[in-house]
C-alpha cells in the first residue's frame, strides 16, 4: 500500500485565491511527521511547513498551512493567496517512527499546481 | 554558508561505466542522505548516514554504494552504470533532533 498518496496530479487555481493540495499517509507508528515541499521547474527541493503526529496544532508558515486531520490520516496543504511564483510541483512526505537514527521520508508522487492570472 | 551542494551537476555515462557522485554540506549537520527522482514518482530514498563512519540501506540500495568517511562529504557510487540508473540524485542533510531536510540542487544523470 501507498505510504503517501497524493491524488491530485494537477491543480489550476487564479492568482489571490486559496489552494489545497490533498495529501493522505498510511502508518501505524503513532510518532510521524509530515512534511510539504515545493519543486520549482528549476529543480530543487524547498521545505515549506511541518507538521509532527503529536502537535495539537495545525502548523502555519506564512501563505501555508498544513490542516491535519490525525484521525482521516490526512495532512493536505492550503496555500493562501496564490502567487504566480506558487506555480511548482508539491511533494508531501513523511517521517516514521521516533526522532533519531536518521529521519527518513517517504514522498508522494506529487500535485502540479498552476496559478493563472 | 554553501548549504548543501552536489558535484557534477549533470553527467552522461555509457552503461558499464562507474563513477561517484559527491554530496558536501557545510552545516555540520550528523545526517545526509541521498535519494533519487524519477518521471511521475516521488524521490525515494537509496542510501542515508547517521553520523561519520556510518551508511545505511533505503528504499532502493540496489546497484548503489555510499561512503561517509567525512562528516561534511556523503558519496553515492555507481559500480556499473545501467540504463535503469538514469534519474535525478538529491542529497540532503539534518542536524540530529531537526525535522528539515535540506537538499542540494540535484545531479542530473543519463546512462546510456
Amino acid at each position: 500500500a501507498q505510504k503517501i498518496t497524493q491524488t491530485q496530479p494537477g491543480m489550476f487555481v487564479q492568482e489571490k485565491e486559496a489552494v489545497t493540495l490533498d495529501c493522505t499517509y498510511d502508518t501505524s507508528d503513532q510518532s510521524y511527521g509530515l512534511f510539504w515541499y515545493k519543486q520549482p521547474s528549476s529543480g530543487e527541493m524547498i521545505f515549506l511547513i511541518y507538521q509532527g503526529s503529536y502537535d495539537e496544532q495545525n502548523a502555519t508558515e506564512g501563505r501555508y498551512s498544513l490542516n491535519f486531520q490525525k484521525a482521516r490520516k490526512s495532512a493536505n496543504l492550503v496555500i493562501s493567496a496564490s502567487q504566480l511564483g506558487d506555480s511548482a510541483m508539491y511533494f508531501c512526505a513523511m517521517r516514521e517512527g521516533a526522532k533519531g537514527g536518521g529521519n527518513k521520508l517517504t514522498f508522494g508522487t506529487g500535485t502540479q499546481l498552476k496559478v493563472e492570472l | 554558508n554553501a548549504g548543501v551542494t552536489q558535484t557534477p551537476k549533470f553527467r552522461v555515462l555509457k552503461t558499464g561505466q562507474s563513477m561517484t557522485l559527491l554530496c558536501a554540506q557545510d552545516m555540520n549537520h550528523e545526517y545526509m542522505y541521498w535519494y533519487r527522482q524519477d518521471p511521475g514518482m516521488g524521490l525515494r530514498l537509496i542510501h542515508y548516514s547517521v553520523g561519520e563512519g556510518t551508511t545505511a540501506k533505503g528504499e532502493v540500495p540496489d546497484g548503489y554504494n555510499v561512503s561517509r568517511l567525512k562528516k561534511q562529504n556523503f558519496l553515492l557510487g555507481l559500480e556499473s552504470a545501467a540504463p535503469s540508473q538514469t534519474s535525478v540524485y538529491f542529497c540532503a542533510s539534518n542536524r540530529q533532533g531537526q525535522e528539515t531536510q535540506y537538499f542540494g540542487p540535484g545531479t542530473r544523470l543519463l546512462v546510456l
